[in-house]
C-alpha cells in the first residue's frame, strides 16, 4: 500500500532555533499534503494545507512566519518550525491523498520537544 | 465551521464486553473515518465510511455511517484488552480531516 515517511520522528531543539521536518511520498506523488499537530492527550488540528508549486493555505490562528511550510517536489513538503519555543512542543504528523483512493495516508509523526 | 462530536470520550470497559462509540458531525461531508492510536504513535486507518446505510466491520470493530442523522458509530463486541487505545473520528472533504476529540479507551481483564 502507499505509505507517507516523516523524518525525523522526534527532535529536541532548543528555544530559539529551527526544526525542519521532512514528509515524503514514497511511492506515489502527492500535489496535496496536509499538516496537522497534536498536542498532548488532545485531538489533532489542521495547521495548512501544502500545495506542490504554490504557497501553502494556512488554518486561522497558526501564524505562517513561524511555520514555513515547502512543497517543491511532488513527494516531499517540508514544515519548518522558525524560531522555536517551549510552547511548540508538540507531535506534528503530515498526510497524503493519493487521489484514487478514498482516504489520506499518515506520516509516522514527529514529537518535537522545544527546550 | 465543521465540528466534530464524539462521546464518550474516556471508556473503560471489561473484557467481552460490547460497547458503541459515537460521532456526530456539523455539515455534510463526502466521507467520515476512524482511526486508532497507540500512546506515541501515529494513526491507523480503520475505515472509511463513503455513503449513508455504509456499514464496514473488521474484527471486533463495526462502523456504521447515518448521513442523515449526520452520525457514525463505531462498535466494539467482546472488547479484548489489545483493543485499549485512542479512536478518533474524522470528517472531511478532499481529504482535509476534522477531527473528534478522541475516545480513550481502556479494557480491563
Amino acid at each position: 500500500g502507499a505509505v507517507v515517511s516523516q523524518h525525523p520522528s522526534w527532535v529536541i531543539c532548543k528555544s530559539g532555533t529551527s526544526v525542519k521536518i521532512e514528509c515524503r511520498s514514497l511511492d506515489f506523488q502527492a500535489t496535496t499534503m496536509f499538516w496537522y499537530r497534536q498536542f498532548p492527550k488532545q485531538s489533532l488540528m489542521l495547521m495548512a494545507t501544502s500545495n506542490e508549486g504554490s504557497k501553502a493555505t494556512y488554518e486561522q490562528g497558526v501564524e505562517k512566519d513561524k511555520f514555513l511550510i515547502n512543497h517543491a517536489s511532488l513527494t516531499l513538503s517540508t514544515l519548518t518550525v522558525t524560531s522555536a519555543h517551549p510552547e511548540d512542543s508538540s507531535f506534528y504528523i503530515c498526510s497524503a491523498p493519493r487521489w484514487e483512493d478514498t482516504e489520506a495516508f499518515f506520516g509516522q509523526g514527529t514529537r518535537l520537544t522545544v527546550v | 465551521e465543521l465540528k466534530v462530536e464524539q462521546n464518550p470520550l474516556f471508556l473503560s470497559m471489561q473484557e467481552g464486553k460490547n460497547y458503541t462509540i459515537y460521532c456526530n458531525y456539523s455539515t455534510t461531508s463526502d466521507r467520515l473515518y476512524w482511526y486508532r492510536q497507540d500512546p506515541g504513535k501515529s494513526l491507523e486507518s480503520l475505515f472509511v465510511l463513503l455513503s449513508n446505510g455504509a456499514v464496514k466491520q473488521e474484527g471486533r470493530l463495526m462502523a456504521s455511517l447515518d448521513t442523515k442523522a449526520r452520525l457514525s458509530t463505531l462498535h466494539i463486541t467482546a472488547a479484548v484488552h489489545d483493543l485499549s487505545a485512542t479512536y478518533f473520528c474524522a470528517v472531511g472533504s478532499n481529504y482535509k480531516l476534522t477531527f473528534g476529540k478522541g475516545t480513550l479507551l481502556t479494557v480491563n481483564p
